[in-house]
């Protein structure tokens, strides 16, 4: 059980594009996700907490109107990242919490070219 | 949250007990201690929680000493595929809406 899929799991755009990225629990409800990002060789870096039915918490240094997270049901947050750019290339990571257990999206590489 | 300390990487041997010390001197009364392991372009999956004492499940134990201010990830007889990141994070998380702050992890390299 508490089963997070992420997709797409690999995505390469041009500099400027959008893309988003979803992140759904399967087989539970989760009124709150959360939205990581990882370099390499790095820990992982929260990047916002997306809550149901309101706007999402963004921590700081994080630009919200870049990263935007729509969090529409119980089961289902998007990450969009806005007018990417090659620095934005990184590994996102999405995860949900059942019990005192957070269960973890496969992960999302996202390459800007 | 308590603040964790962890080592930055670790090597063993395959077939060798393998075991992670973590250190969270703040670590609160209501606070549990939970271990994930992250292999490279994955999400972390957890491995291992607890409270006090000893948790066994049917890949790891977790030793947590009565002052609750460290505690040891053990991985009895590794493989090759045990090498990984292993994070080491200590909150309550009883309300469903907690942060969960990530360290530096330990990063466990197993050696034919």
């Amino acid at each position: 059980g508490a089963v997070v899929s992420q997709h797409p799991s690999r995505v390469i755009c041009k500099s400027g594009t959008s893309v988003k990225i979803e992140c759904r629990s399967l087989d539970f409800q989760a009124t709150t996700m959360f939205w990581y990002r990882q370099f390499p060789k790095q820990s992982l870096m929260l990047m916002a907490t997306s809550n149901e039915g309101s706007k999402a918490t963004y921590e700081q240094g994080v630009e919200k109107d870049k990263f935007l997270i729509n969090h529409a049901s119980l089961t289902l947050s998007t990450l969009t990242v806005t007018s990417a750019h090659p620095e934005d290339s990184s590994f996102y990571i999405c995860s949900a919490i059942r019990g005192r257990r957070y269960t973890f999206g496969s992960g999302t590489r996202l390459t800007v070219v | 949250l308590a603040k964790t300390t962890q080592p930055i990487s670790m090597d063993s041997y395959e077939g060798q007990e393998v075991n992670i010390t973590c250190s969270h001197n703040n670590i609160a009364t209501n606070d549990y201690i939970t271990w994930y392991q992250q292999f490279p372009s994955q999400g972390p999956r957890f491995i291992i929680q607890g409270y006090k004492t000893k948790v066994t499940n049917e890949v790891a134990s977790l030793f947590i000493p009565a002052d609750r201010k460290s505690s040891t990830l053990s991985l009895p007889r590794v493989s090759l595929s045990d090498t990984a990141v292993y994070y080491c994070l200590v909150g309550d998380w009883n309300f469903g809406n907690e942060k969960l702050t990530f360290g530096t992890g330990t990063r466990l390299t197993i050696i034919p």
